[in-house]
């Protein structure tokens, strides 16, 4: 158990849909990460936060969203959902930057149909 | 740009043999770490090692090794006396950091198979 939460474990909706993804970090880690991981594009970051500032932004869509609070859980925000986005979702948290390790939650398996 | 390369797409061996990873970066960084971690089929991603640029000292912890060639760019992972329960995905990643990222490169990963 790495100590990071995320929920759901599953969620299946329809395309045009909206969801919001939701993760809490390991006790004392400032910092959360979203990946997204797909069959044909792998493992990709999307955005990271750190002590609830936006840090920095990688292949992340408009249609998708983040923050994080001040209790330092995060939530990720999908909104007209396409076939496309069915992959893995994963958060992950670290006590800083990307040079420390990354501890990864079960991550949230989506389905739009 | 920064990338990971892991060419063994799927490796298959039997119990006990040795099985060797390979993982191949390209960056512009001085400084950056390597990392490796292992996805389980039940698909939890596991951290195993975090290494820095300017360490080259080969690490061991069990059956696990770790080899870093900064000259090669490489950080290859060996796993001795395979055991079915190591059969995963490993990936291997790269820092990359600067002011305005802050993010892990992840490479294709490598499927290892063990059979009993």
């Amino acid at each position: 158990d790495s100590g990071v939460t995320q929920t759901p474990k599953h969620l299946i909706t329809a395309t045009g849909q909206r969801v919001t993804l939701r993760c809490s970090p390991r006790s004392g880690d400032l910092s959360v990460y979203w990946y997204q991981q797909s069959l044909d594009q792998g493992l990709q970051f999307l955005i990271q936060y750190y002590n609830g500032e936006e840090r920095a932004k990688g292949n992340i869509l408009e249609r998708f969203s983040a923050q994080q609070f001040p209790d330092l859980h995060s939530e990720l925000n999908l909104s007209s959902l396409e076939l496309g986005d069915s992959a893995l979702y994963f958060c992950a948290s670290s006590v800083g930057t990307v040079y420390n390790e990354q501890f990864f939650g079960p991550g949230t398996r989506l389905t739009v149909l | 740009a920064q990338k990971v390369t892991q060419a063994q797409t799927e490796i298959s061996v039997v119990e006990k043999e040795d099985v060797t990873l390979d993982c191949v970066y390209e960056t512009r960084d001085t400084t950056y770490y390597l990392f490796w971690y292992k996805q389980p089929p039940s698909g939890e991603l596991v951290f195993l090692i975090r290494r820095n640029s300017f360490d080259e000292q080969n690490e061991i912890s069990g059956r696990y090794s770790w080899n870093f060639q900064k000259s090669t760019s490489s950080f290859n992972f060996t796993i001795t006396a395979s055991q079915v329960v190591d059969s995963a995905v490993y990936f291997c990643a790269l820092s990359e950091r600067s002011y305005n990222t802050d993010k892990l490169i992840f490479g294709t990963g490598t499927r290892l198979q063990v059979f009993p």
